[in-house]
């Protein structure tokens, strides 16, 4: 079954320090990638998304993700930490471009 | 322009209880999806209104469950009669248009507690 995969369902990072996410998916077609984030009491918020263009992507508030088919990963970046960073993040894919399929999400804290 | 809006917040009922939950989409989406996330899970697909039709409703857990979308407005979803698996966050989305990775807006979500 296809499905999406995020390494890490929390991560700690220093202010400052670089913020990698871990995203994986399961299958030989490549599929339409989304990085959602939703911040306390918040809904859920799209930060980028590929759609086979670049396959480095550049999306709100700092954050990037590059697409790569060899690995089927789709990794969110972003250099430098801020305090506002601090949220949930969730990799989501769709195949048939309607229904999204979500990974588990990744809670993100930032240390002062 | 106002983004989707889901109301309540916040619900708590006890086991056996009936619960409905409203989503009012972007103004001029005909697309509409519910979502739900049980706790400690991943977030999951549940159904897709195209206006007011039925596209797909595969997700749906079983038929406590009725969502509804008079007129291709807003939707409801009913929880009847509601069991204590059903606890969750329940997040309505919607997009103008499908296909091509079209992005879909997400409400705050209803967080639903059945006692």
């Amino acid at each position: 079954a296809q499905s999406v995969t995020q390494l890490g369902s929390h991560v700690s990072v220093s202010e400052g320090a670089l913020v990698l996410l871990r995203c994986n998916y399961s299958s030989s077609v490549p599929p339409y990638l989304f990085w959602y984030v939703q911040y306390p009491n918040q809904g859920l918020q799209l930060l980028l998304k590929y759609t086979s263009a670049a396959t480095l992507v550049k999306g709100i508030n700092g954050f990037e993700a590059e697409f790569k088919k060899s690995e089927t990963s789709f990794h969110l970046t972003k250099p430098s930490a801020h305090m506002s960073d601090a949220a949930e993040y969730f990799c989501a894919v769709t195949w048939n471009d309607y229904k999204l399929s979500f990974g588990a999400g990744t809670t993100v804290t930032v240390r002062a | 322009e106002a983004g989707v809006t889901q109301f309540p917040s916040h619900s708590v009922i006890e086991k056996g209880q009936t619960v409905t939950l409203r989503c009012d989409p972007i103004s001029g989406h005909d697309n509409l999806y519910w979502y739900r996330r049980v706790m400690g899970k991943e977030i999951k697909f549940l159904l897709h209104f195209v206006k007011e039709s039925k596209q797909d409703e595969s997700g749906m857990p079983n038929n406590r469950f009725l969502a509804e979308r008079t007129g291709g407005t807003y939707s409801t979803l009913k929880v009847q009669p509601a069991e204590l698996e059903d606890s969750g966050v329940y997040f309505c989305a919607s997009s103008q248009q499908r296909g091509g990775g079209t992005e879909a807006f997400f409400g705050q979500g209803t967080r639903l507690t059945v006692v």
